[in-house]
């Protein structure tokens, strides 16, 4: 059975920073791209980032880049979103998913408040 | 602000069909694959369709998509209370680089 956990979610002062994790298993994580998905308080799902199965390849949305740096370490079957100067427009629940988004983690609630 | 568009609610009776549409571009659904999610209340979204029409193993063919040009649609039959929530159309974008998500349609089983 495919299973995805985040962690790391907390609450932060804006301008703070934070690393989430999301551990893989029931697949092999090194052959599958990877994607982080958020969804703001009583927003829509909004794409965030993903990474190639080697991580050469990482794309961002507009709003993260420059501040956000995803990364993986497929030994142990990890993949990481490396937060930095965070805004309260970051506050939001993150996701971890699997290429092609089929299968997701529970979420990790990321708030950010002064 | 997304760029691919899905009307704010629909609804209907139990039982009865309703349909979910996401208009997009070129740019996105003219030129890549769309999938539907099911975002339910407290739970992580749930791949519903890929690859325009394909359904993952375990979802029910009571749900079903489609795609003409630049646009798709998610079609639901035999609605159920258990359906409500939020659904979303997903797909790459070549010109942002980014995968995009539809603005999202709520459910409503009257």
């Amino acid at each position: 059975e495919v299973q995805l956990v985040e962690s790391g979610g907390d609450f932060v002062q804006p301008g703070g920073s934070l690393r989430l994790s999301c551990v893989a298993s029931g697949f092999n994580l090194n052959t599958y791209w990877m994607n982080w998905v958020r969804q703001a308080p009583g927003k829509g799902l909004e794409w965030v980032a993903n990474i190639k199965q080697d991580g050469s390849e990482k794309y961002y949305v507009d709003s993260v880049k420059g501040r956000f740096t995803t990364s993986r370490d497929n030994a142990k079957r990890s993949v990481y979103l490396q937060m930095n100067n965070l805004g309260v427009e970051d506050t939001a629940v993150y996701y971890c998913a699997s290429e092609d988004h089929q299968d997701w983690g529970q979420g990790t609630l990321v708030t950010v408040s002064s | 602000q997304s760029v691919l568009t899905q009307p704010p609610s629909v609804s209907a009776a139990p039982g009865q069909k309703v349909t979910i549409s996401c208009s997009g571009s070129s740019s996105n659904i003219g030129n890549h694959y769309v999938s539907w999610y099911q975002h339910l209340p407290g739970t992580a979204p749930k791949l519903l369709i890929y690859e325009n029409d394909k359904r993952p193993s375990g979802i029910p063919d009571r749900f079903s998509g489609s795609k003409s040009g630049t646009s798709a649609t998610l079609g639901i039959t035999g609605l159920q209370t258990g359906d409500e929530g939020d659904y979303y159309c997903g797909a790459w974008d070549r010109s942002l680089t980014v995968y995009v998500f539809g603005t999202g349609t709520e459910v409503t089983v009257l």
